[in-house]
């Protein structure tokens, strides 16, 4: 089944511990993205991938890195975690530009930073 | 930059009504404009996207949505909700020919079905 996985679902954490959430895709994708969602806000995108090695931030970096060192893997890295980092974090991926093509979504992981 | 308005952070209808979910876009440029659905503790999927190609789109579950330029619109309806739509409906849009990595989400419409 094509899918876009996203680990953990559910995490609590305290503010200054470093956290990873991972996501995996297993379409070949070279295309992904991660995105918060936050209330009244939409989707804003945190960074993006266009293949192995190549990323670039989007609206929202701060506070956050990723990696691309294997093309169905797309890591978050959150080094020092601060409450305003609470919120949904989405995973996606696409066979192309994320403009144009479809992007398929993780079923996302709820974070909290206390 | 490219930004979308959606009219309406919560909208409800009685099952069998028309569903009709607001969505205006600003760009410099022709955009393109999606639709994705988000069912509760779900990823966002897609319903259905105009590139420029006929101004009326058929998308899945009975949705559709049609490109207005004049009005920069981008409404989506059904005519006839069913329980099973009740989800949370963004718009967006993007404009590939000046920056194909970049989609502007709206804040979002959550709709409700009453029975």
């Amino acid at each position: 089944e094509a899918q876009v996985t996203q680990n953990p679902r559910y995490l609590i954490t305290v503010t200054g511990k470093k956290l990873t959430v991972t996501c995996s895709q297993n379409m070949n994708h070279e295309y992904m993205s991660w995105y918060r969602q936050d209330p009244g806000l939409g989707l804003r995108q945190i960074y993006y991938s266009m293949n192995v090695e190549v990323t670039d931030k989007g609206d929202v970096p701060e506070g956050y890195k990723v990696s691309r060192k294997e093309k169905r893997n797309f890591p978050l890295i959150l080094e020092s975690p601060s409450p305003n980092q609470t919120s949904l974090y989405f995973c996606a991926s696409s066979s192309g530009g994320i403009g144009t093509y479809e992007q398929y979504f993780g079923p996302g992981t709820r974070l909290t930073v206390t | 930059a490219q930004s979308v308005t959606q009219l309406g952070s919560h909208v409800s209808v009685s099952e069998g009504a028309l569903v009709l979910l607001r969505c205006n876009y600003s760009s410099s440029v022709p955009p393109y404009l999606f639709w994705y659905v988000q069912y509760p503790n779900q990823g966002l999927q897609l319903l259905l996207k105009y590139t420029s190609a006929a101004t009326l789109v058929k998308g899945i579950n009975g949705f559709e949505a049609e490109f207005k330029k004049s009005e920069t619109s981008f409404h989506l309806t059904k005519p006839s909700a069913h329980m099973s739509d009740a989800a949370e409906y963004f718009c967006a849009v993007s404009d590939p020919p000046l920056n194909n990595n970049d989609m502007r989400f709206g804040a979002g419409t959550r709709l409700t079905v009453k029975p």
